[in-house]
């Protein structure tokens, strides 16, 4: 199905761990976005990419990176897991200023 | 902080009612957005509302978007039980096209 590809779905990692979170879409979308859910904070947005070539940081870009590798794919990369990055983070594409056209099914990560 | 506010947090309904939701946001926009969440799941987009418009509907859905006061309301009526879910706002600023989300208001509808 055409949409929003997340991996992986869950995740344990310890303190101080590395990680990529990789996510593709084939809706030809020139911006994607990672965000991070927490319980009664709604979505925080970590970075988006609004075309291919360029990252901007969002709201909460500490202990992220980013690569957009190119138009489909756009990873998210925790370099020195914390217990406080413990949450659901999700990837999602779009036109420039036009709706998500999809939301990955969400990585639940978990830091120990 | 984020861009946009929803309120209520929560909202209890009999089906059959009609459930609203606000949201206030703090920057200049080019569009609202609202969507649905259910328990567990991703995002489903539910209506796009751009700044020049004032309201729009979609089925059982009625939004509005106030620019003046930076405010925006989602209306469902005639709730149903598969309505129970977490309604999301979410703005697209206009000087960076920047996506961001409210923290949702949660919506319980009884059978």
């Amino acid at each position: 199905n055409a949409g929003v590809t997340q991996t992986p779905k869950f995740q344990v990692l310890k303190t101080g761990q590395s990680m990529t979170l990789q996510c593709a879409q084939d809706m030809n979308h020139n911006s994607m976005y990672w965000y991070r859910q927490d319980p009664g904070m709604g979505l925080r947005l970590i970075y988006y990419s609004a075309s291919e070539g360029t990252t901007d940081k969002g709201e909460v870009p500490n202990g992220y990176n980013v690569s957009r590798l190119n138009k489909r794919e756009f990873s998210l990369r925790l370099e020195s897991a914390a217990p406080s990055q413990t949450s659901v983070y999700f990837c999602a594409s779009s036109r420039l200023t036009g709706p998500m056209g999809a939301f990955g099914s969400g990585t639940r990560l978990t830091v120990v | 902080s984020q861009q946009g506010e929803e309120d209520p947090q929560a909202l209890s309904i009999q089906e059959g009612e009609n459930a609203t939701m606000n949201c206030s946001y703090k920057t200049s926009i080019n569009n609202l957005q609202w969507y649905r969440q259910n328990s567990g799941r991703g995002l489903v987009h539910l209506i796009l509302i751009r700044s020049n418009e004032r309201e729009k509907h979609s089925g059982r859905l009625r939004v509005t978007l106030d620019t003046s006061k930076k405010s925006s309301s989602l209306l469902i009526t005639a709730s149903r039980a598969a309505d129970t879910a977490s309604y999301f706002c979410a703005t697209v600023r206009s000087n960076d096209y920047k996506l961001s989300f409210g923290a949702g208001t949660t919506v319980t509808v009884r059978a």
